[in-house]
């Protein structure tokens, strides 16, 4: 079955770094997402992303985040200056089509350490 | 906003028997998922439920939707140490903005 691929899997920085954690999804698949589970607590949603832009953020999502699709095939997202609070597994998804509530596939993840 | 709870938080179960882990929600579930998480491997789908009363198998997993759209169940049947992991249930609050329970971790005694 097809794989939705993120990397790295392991990303350590220093506060106030910008990271770049990369995700690619389903080759057919047109929504995007990013969802992070800080360790011992519930995965949560960040972000939605369809036609180029962003359909719904949530209020995590606050300046110091931004995603992008630079080309056809990658999905990023970019935290400008790493806090200590932003220490948590990263988790990118994509699915075909909301409407019809298709399976939602997630990656591996990427295990932010933000030091 | 919705919330989910999952029961147990843990189980641990001698490889063979069954199990069934709950999932309830504190508003109407529009689109309820299941997953697996298993480090180093991510969110793993297992079956995704819509309408109340609905039922799906997947190999040795049944997940139910009962009739009033509140509750979810999961049951293995027979299980295997393959079926170890942390189960998750997510309600889809729309545009699969999807709401997590805080897991159930599996343990699988040979």
């Amino acid at each position: 079955e097809p794989e939705v691929t993120q990397t790295p899997s392991h990303q350590v920085t220093q506060m106030g770094q910008e990271v770049i954690l990369r995700c690619v999804p389903i080759s057919n698949h047109l929504y995007f997402y990013w969802y992070r589970q800080i360790l011992g607590q519930k995965v949560e949603f960040l972000v939605s992303f369809y036609n180029n832009e962003i359909s719904e953020k949530s209020e995590i999502f606050d300046d110091q985040f931004s995603v992008e699709r630079p080309d056809g095939s990658n999905f990023t997202l970019k935290i400008r200056s790493t806090k200590l609070e932003d220490s948590a597994m990263y988790f990118c998804a994509s699915s075909r089509d909301i409407k019809l509530r298709e399976k939602l596939f997630f990656g591996s993840g990427t295990q932010l350490s933000v030091l | 906003s919705q919330e989910l709870e999952q029961s147990p938080q843990s189980l641990i179960v001698q490889e063979g028997k069954n199990l069934t882990i709950n999932c309830t929600s504190s508003k109407t579930l529009y689109g309820l998922y299941w997953y697996k998480q298993k480090y180093g491997e991510g969110l793993i789908f297992l079956m995704m439920l819509q309408k109340g009363g609905e039922e799906k198998s997947h190999e040795k997993i049944t997940a139910k939707l009962d009739e009033k759209k509140q509750q979810s169940s999961l049951h293995i049947t027979a299980s295997q140490p393959s079926h170890a992991g942390i189960y998750l249930c997510g309600a889809d609050q729309g545009a699969q903005k999807l709401v997590f329970g805080q897991g159930t971790r599996l343990t699988i005694n040979p």
